[in-house]
Parts: structure tokens; C-alpha cells; sequence
């Protein structure tokens, strides 16, 4: 039973349209993450939510909008992409915001391909 | 913010080698984590260590807070362990975990 599963895996997709990935996990954590790892691998905070709260919002373009319907699940809505878009997206989550004794735990990440 | 450097970049091992990975913080962190990234990219956390030592079979991690530095140990070394090395620290206020850039490690049969 996967611990943190995110969709799609994969994703191609024109300049210009808009799409989501979903994330959810079934660890009963707190706290939810959004990561982007570029294609040197390095990974960045894009926002976190904590109980549904927004705590971290970095700054990314006001394109991309995450959502958290509830504790469990936290997705992430991209608006008009752009070809700088491409990258691995992943989710994570922890038992609280400060990593929680066990830190985090990430999905298998989605490959974002904006042609 | 906190910086995160990490070394060597490279690493190249003969299986069954042993070799230390450096991760050093600009400031003070109460959150330092290891993870590792296998070669078809999942990111696996390996230590959640602020401080102090912890062991999980043939890897182990020491933190120095004090000193700003975390090592991960990693003895006789097997091809599985190829892939990517990443080490992140924070601090409670900002919640932010910051990524170091990562040691690219290849242990060779």
C-alpha cells in the first residue's frame, strides 16, 4: 500500500494549457509538501500546508496553485505552462512541519514535459 | 536563509569500498535529514538526525550541531547504493527543509 502516491507519473503536455497532479498520502500526516527538482536534480519548496493551512509559499509564479481539500490529499494546479515548467514535481509529507522525529516521506514524483 | 553544501559532488567506489559524505549548514538547524535518490528517482529518506548518531544497517549519520556539519557513512558499499545523496536542514521557524545539491555517488562491480 503506497505511502504517498502521486498522479500522474508522467505528464506532456503544449505550452499554454492547464493541468494538475494529484497527491495523497495514507500515513495520517500533518503536513503536506510540494517539491520541484529541475534537471540538474535540485530540489526547491514550492508550498506547504499543514492541516490544510498554507505555511509555505515560495515564490513561484502565481500560475501554480495548490489545494488542500483535506489533510490527506494535496494537489497542484498549473496554470498556462511555460516551457521553463519542466521538471520532476514532488509531493511529500511529514508528522508535522518540522520533519517530526521520521522527516519526510516522498512520492515517485511526476515528470512534467511542457513541449 | 540557510545554505547547504554538500561534498564531494562525485563519487566513484569499488564495491565493497567505504566512504563518508559531508554535509555542511551556514547556521544553526533543529532539522537535518538524508535521503536518497536511486536511479530512477525516488527519494528515500534515510536519517532524520539533528543531532547525534544513528545507524540502519551498513549506513550510519553523525550530526555536529555545533559545528554545522552531518556525515553519512556508508561501509562496504554495493551497487544499490548508486544514485544521488541529498542532505536538508531547517530551522523550526520557517518550517523550510533546504536541500544541499547532492553527492553522485557509483559503486562499480
Amino acid at each position: 500500500d503506497t505511502a504517498v502516491s502521486q498522479t500522474p507519473k508522467y505528464l506532456v503536455t503544449q505550452m499554454g494549457n492547464d493541468k494538475s497532479i494529484k497527491c495523497e498520502q495514507n500515513l495520517g500526516h500533518d503536513t503536506m509538501y510540494w517539491y520541484k527538482q529541475d534537471s540538474k536534480k535540485f530540489l526547491k519548496i514550492m508550498f506547504s500546508y499543514n492541516n490544510k493551512e498554507l505555511i509555505i509559499n515560495e515564490t513561484v509564479p502565481n500560475r501554480f496553485s495548490p489545494k488542500s481539500p483535506d489533510k490527506a490529499h494535496l494537489n497542484l494546479h498549473i496554470n498556462s505552462l511555460e516551457l521553463g515548467d519542466s521538471a520532476v514535481y514532488f509531493c511529500a509529507s511529514s508528522r508535522s512541519p518540522t520533519g517530526g522525529n521520521y522527516g519526510y516521506t516522498f512520492g515517485s514524483g511526476t515528470r512534467l514535459t511542457v513541449v | 536563509g540557510i545554505q547547504v553544501e554538500q561534498s564531494p559532488p562525485d563519487l566513484i567506489l569499488q564495491e565493497g569500498a567505504n566512504s563518508t559524505l559531508r554535509c555542511n549548514f551556514s547556521d544553526s538547524v533543529n532539522n537535518l535529514q538524508w535521503f536518497h535518490q536511486n536511479p530512477w528517482g525516488q527519494l528515500i529518506n534515510l536519517f532524520y538526525i539533528p543531532s547525534g548518531t544513528k545507524q540502519n544497517g551498513r549506513l550510519s549519520a553523525t550530526t555536529v550541531a555545533t559545528e554545522r556539519y552531518s556525515l553519512l557513512y556508508i561501509s562496504s558499499s554495493q551497487t544499490t547504493d548508486s544514485g544521488v545523496y541529498f542532505c536538508a536542514a531547517g530551522r523550526d521557524s520557517s518550517y523550510k527543509l533546504i536541500f544541499g545539491s547532492g553527492t553522485r555517488l557509483l559503486v562499480r562491480p
